[in-house]
């Protein structure tokens, strides 16, 4: 079956550093592109940004550039989204997803989400 | 940055009777439109990918047109399990990459 398995909740102080995992499974994890998805409480979707797992290729959308870092470790078939420092806005359940058909295509298969509460 | 307007922001109708969700985008996409699902506490699901394509294990009452700037999902007729937000969802280059609708729920009229 091919999936994409997300690392648990996580409750955080702001100030404090975070960074979370989606690993897959099931498929060639070098040979798509893994994208992350913010969504805050009660919000829509918002395309963070995309990493190829096969080199590392990674880009942002400019809203999120700067704020928080793409990374994969292909032996381990795992994508990560991480903070250097947490702000209560960032308070969301985050997605990863894999793009289908490119760096720029649909999503076919999600993550069950990864929700970041940020509060001291 | 392509700016993707769905309209209505919700939706109310009865089982059994046809949705029909508008998604604009602020310049061309071609047909690179996804549409998505998503029901509470649940990751998204793609549902129509290339404006008009269902995804592997889509009902056919689910149906996507449009190309260019507009672009429509239709529901034929509704069941109980398709209430729920609808997002569209423009990949058409790098750059600028992928941005999302604001969403459309969908209720029970």
């Amino acid at each position: 079956e091919v999936q994409l398995v997300q690392s648990g909740a996580e409750v955080k102080k702001p100030g404090e550093s975070l960074k979370i995992s989606c690993k897959g499974s099931g498929y060639s994890f070098t040979s798509y592109w893994i994208g992350w998805v913010r969504q805050m409480p009660g919000k829509g979707l918002e395309w963070m940004g995309i990493i190829y797992p096969g080199d590392s290729d990674t880009r942002y959308s400019p809203s999120f550039q700067g704020q928080v870092t793409i990374s994969a470790d292909k032996s381990i078939s795992t994508a990560y989204l991480q903070w250097s420092s947490l702000k209560a806005s960032d308070t969301a359940m985050y997605y990863c997803a894999r793009h289908w058909g490119g760096i720029v295509g649909p999503s076919d298969i999600w993550g069950q989400g990864t929700m970041v509460t940020v509060s001291s | 940055e392509i700016v993707m307007t769905q309209s209505p922001a919700t939706l109310s109708v009865s089982p059994g009777e046809r949705a029909t969700l508008s998604c604009r985008a602020s310049q061309s996409v071609s047909s690179n439109l996804a549409w998505y699902q998503q029901k509470p506490g649940q990751a998204p699901r793609l549902l129509i990918y290339g404006a008009s394509t269902r995804a592997t294990g889509i009902p056919a009452r689910f149906s996507g047109s449009g190309s260019g700037t507009e672009f429509t999902l239709t529901i034929s007729s509704l069941q109980s399990e398709d209430f729920a937000v609808y997002y569209c969802q423009q990949y058409n280059n790098w750059p600028p990459g992928v941005t999302f609708g604001q969403g459309t729920r969908l209720e029970i009229k």
